[in-house]
Order: C-alpha cells, then structure tokens, then sequence
C-alpha cells in the first residue's frame, strides 16, 4: 500500500547535526514533490522544505534556511533532510509527505495527502 | 511574511455544524487546504483547493473561500469529528508554504 516511513529522529546536543530519512513504497515516487512538516510539542503543524518530483527545485522555510538540506534519490525512493546546527527550537516531529498532484511545480502544488508517522528529534544538553 | 489566522478553539454538539475559519489577506485568491489531525497522529487531508475532497472524505466536510476568509464547514458532527484542524496555502511573493495556527474542534 502507499506509504511513508521516516527514521533518523532522535536526542541530540545543540550545534549537532542529524539526518532524517523518509522511505517511500507503492506509489512512483519519482512523480511526486515531497515535503518536511514539523510539529512542535503542543503547536501547530510548520513546513520546513520543499523538493520538487525531479529534485531541481527546493524550498526552505526562513527558519531553517541555511541549516537544513532536503534531498532526495528517486532511484532510491527515499527522502532525506540533513539538519546543521541544531538549536533546543529545532525539537519537534518531523514528518515527511506527499503532494497530492503529480509533477507539481509549486504554485500548482495541491495539498499534501499522504504522510509519515513522523520521527521525534530532540535537541537538548 | 504571510499569516493565516485561526479560532484557537470551536465547539459544538453532535449533529450540529462546525465552521472553522481561517483568515489572510485576501485568501480568496490562493487556493486553501485542510487538514485534520487528531491526536498522537499524522494529519489527513480533508479538503483541497478551496472545496474539493480527496476520496473517502465525507461528503459532511466541505471548503469555501472568499476575499479574506476561507472556511471548512462540518455537517452534522460526529464524535469522530473531534481532532485539530489546520489551513495551508502557498505564498507566490516568498515561495513558502504557510499554515494556521490549527482550531481544535471540540465535541461537546
């Protein structure tokens, strides 16, 4: 069935770096631009990045800007999202998700409508 | 940087409506997406740009949006129904995507 698995979460120090991982099955992943949401503990949901199907396009929410990295290897069917410099304001889950419309570009981008059960990370000393 | 606004709380009895909105400058020229997330899980997409559903969404969710309020509506409310639910658009002038801050919904 459709589905996304995501791994890498964990505790880690600030200044540290951690790379999650977002395995894809049962769809052609390489179709479908991929997303990062993170949900503080008891906030609302945030988007942090943006890949487009091909990987030619990404895009970062101004608060991880420069920190974090979205990849992606559609030989692979897997998502990636490397995050630099951790602060205690980076602690959330992290889920990975798909757009709803094929080879969207963006604008044209049309809701997310599958999504992972998210991976914990936790930036503390 | 654009900002949606939501009701941080609706209630409402079961059998009722629920109206959740959620509020941008002029909103009604982007297209708006719901979602539901009840708790300790991941969101749903229930409603996507503006008033359409994805399969298997009930018929009792729909969306609207005009000028600078976009609304999802929930007819006759089940306890079921009960979970946050957040708007998303995407901003041309930053190429970000935004959310609202959620509305919890209660079932009373």
């Amino acid at each position: 069935q459709v589905q996304l698995v995501e791994s890498g979460g964990g505790v880690v120090q600030p200044g540290r770096s951690l790379r999650l991982s977002c395995e894809a099955s049962g769809f052609s992943f390489s179709n479908y631009a991929m997303y990062w949401v993170r949900q503080a503990p008891g906030k609302g949901l945030e988007w942090v990045s943006l890949i487009l199907y091909d990987g030619g396009s990404e895009f970062y929410a101004d608060s991880v800007k420069g920190r974090f990295t979205i990849s992606r290897d559609n030989s692979k069917n897997t998502l990636y999202l490397l995050m630099n410099n951790l602060g205690p304001e980076d602690t959330a889950m992290y889920f990975c998700a798909r757009d709803s419309r094929r080879y969207c570009t963006s604008i044209d981008c049309q809701g997310l409508d599958i999504w992972g059960q998210g991976t914990k990370v936790s930036v503390s000393s | 940087s654009y900002v949606l606004t939501q009701p941080p709380s609706v209630s409402v009895a079961p059998g009722q409506t629920a109206t959740i909105t959620c509020g941008g400058d002029n909103i009604g020229t982007k297209n708006v997406h719901w979602y539901q997330q009840k708790s300790g899980q991941a969101p749903v997409l229930v409603v996507y740009d503006d008033r359409d559903r994805p399969s298997g969404i009930p018929e009792r969710f729909s969306g609207s949006n005009s000028g600078n309020t976009a609304t999802l509506t929930i007819s006759r409310v089940e306890a079921g129904d009960e979970a946050d639910y957040h708007c998303q658009v995407w901003d041309v002038r930053s190429d970000h995507w935004v959310f609202g801050g959620g509305t919890k919904l209660t079932v009373l």
